[in-house]
């Protein structure tokens, strides 16, 4: 079964505004961690934000934050004020009870537009 | 400071030849994985480590063979080289598994063509 679904392939964002890319996860462990990394065209996988299951708020890092809805198996990751250096892939990964890898979605497309 | 090192960074086989994908860490991690990433795909869990003379398998092994006789070292060999396992593949450690709010910290990957 997917644990991780990300529905977006792409998106497009015009610099300076906002942007929210989707993320469920689907776990019955109580205890599991998300992830999210940023894949420029280098290649390279940059870890960006994490979000505890127990976490009383939703994460912040800079720019970055996470919408976090334990409820409904959601982890948005929002980016602000996008610049054009935020193009990439954005894969939305998490880490359940008990398992030592991460689970990776299918990664969205992200481009600023200027 | 180098972090993840992954050796080489591309390289082109033929069918049925092998080779040793090197990844080298000098952040003292116990936990050492390898990940295979298919074009427009996420990231795919081939093999892990929790230490040094522990292995196990991730979600497709299978072609593939793993050793880790050192903290550092976790090199991943193709024995047969197949047209499948064209891809890049990435090395990544962690200080633990488990529910941790540590993340996984990548190399920069190796892509790999099977001709």
């Amino acid at each position: 079964a997917q644990k991780i679904t990300q529905t977006q392939p792409g998106m497009f964002v015009q610099e300076k505004e906002a942007v929210t890319l989707d993320c469920t996860y689907d776990t019955s462990d109580p205890s599991y961690g998300l992830f999210w990394y940023k894949q420029p065209s280098s290649g390279e996988m940059i870890f960006l934000i994490y979000q505890g299951s127990y976490d009383q708020q939703n994460a912040t890092e800079g720019r970055y934050s996470l919408n976090f809805q334990k409820a409904r198996k959601s982890a948005n990751l929002v980016i602000s004020a996008s610049q054009l250096g935020d193009s990439a892939m954005y894969f939305c990964a998490m880490r359940d009870l008990g398992a030592n890898n991460l689970f990776f979605g299918t990664g969205t497309r992200l481009t600023v537009i200027p | 400071n180098a972090g993840v090192t992954q050796t080489p960074k591309f390289r082109i086989l033929k069918i049925g030849q092998s080779m040793t994908l090197q990844c080298t860490q000098d952040m003292n991690h116990n936990y050492m994985y390898w990940y295979r990433q298919d074009p427009g795909m996420g990231l795919k869990l081939i093999y892990y480590s929790v230490g040094a003379g522990i292995t196990d398998k991730g979600e497709v092994p299978n072609g593939y063979n793993v050793s880790r006789s050192t903290t550092e070292d976790f090199p991943l060999r193709l024995e047969l080289a197949a047209p499948s396992q064209t891809s890049v593949y990435f090395c990544a450690t962690s200080p633990m598994g488990g529910v941790s709010n540590q993340p996984q910290h990548f190399g920069d990957g190796t892509r790999l063509s099977i001709l």
